[in-house]
């Protein structure tokens, strides 16, 4: 069985530019999540999807971060405009419901130059 | 949130048991005590979680102090592939995970 899918695997841009990320969950999985992760801590948790309704975006930034999951399966993670504190692995994760039992994706790592 | 604190760094030989600690004075009854570890350039892999009573599965044991204060993860025979970041991790609410900084494990051949 597939595991979660996400791309592009690394990704390097301008500060000011846009970058789209795509993630796919394990089929069947109604519960997804975004991640970041700044280097040397642990991921935090941006935003979680239960099928299309975003129920926890407490921790998204929203004047600059948006993210959708129009169909209930795949989403995608936009920032609009990168600063260069945005430099960081941005995970995806999903679940059958909310669950301690997360399958996270091997993530994209974004350098913002 | 309550807290979680983690020794920052621990090493351990190959072939031996692990006890890998977890404070978390400030935990509250309805806390669930969780875990994951994080491999070099992977996504976090969920490794076990309990309540009350110690649980085992196929890749660890959770050993939770009588009141609750700590907990302790076990790792029964340390191999290379299990050198990783490991987060303890305390949430009421399944899908809400707040992860810390975590210990990262050194397996030594």
């Amino acid at each position: 069985e597939a595991g979660v899918v996400q791309s592009p695997r690394y990704k390097i841009i301008e500060k000011k530019q846009p970058v789209a990320f795509w993630c796919n969950p394990i089929s069947g999985h109604n519960t997804l999540y975004w991640y970041r992760q700044n280097l040397g801590q642990g991921p935090e948790l941006l935003i979680r999807y239960e099928n299309e309704e975003a129920v926890d975006d407490s921790q998204l930034p929203k004047d600059r971060f948006s993210a959708e999951r129009l169909k209930g399966v795949d989403s995608t993670l936009k920032i609009q405009p990168a600063e260069l504190g945005d430099s960081a692995v941005y995970l995806c994760a999903s679940s059958f419901g909310p669950s301690w039992e997360q399958y996270f994706g091997p993530g994209t790592r974004l350098t913002v130059t | 949130d309550a807290k979680t604190t983690q020794p920052n760094s621990m090493e351990s030989n190959e072939e031996e048991p692990v006890h890998l600690p977890c404070n978390h004075s400030t935990i509250s009854g309805t806390d669930y005590i969780h875990w994951y570890r994080q491999l070099p350039s992977q996504g976090p892999e969920y490794v076990i979680h309990g309540l009350t009573s110690n649980v085992n599965n196929r890749m660890a044991s959770l050993a939770i102090a009588e009141d609750r204060k700590s907990s302790t993860l076990i790792l029964h025979r340390a191999t290379l592939r299990d050198a990783a970041v490991y987060y303890c991790i305390l949430s009421p609410n399944a899908g809400k995970s707040t992860f810390g900084d975590g210990t990262t494990l050194t397996v030594k051949p």
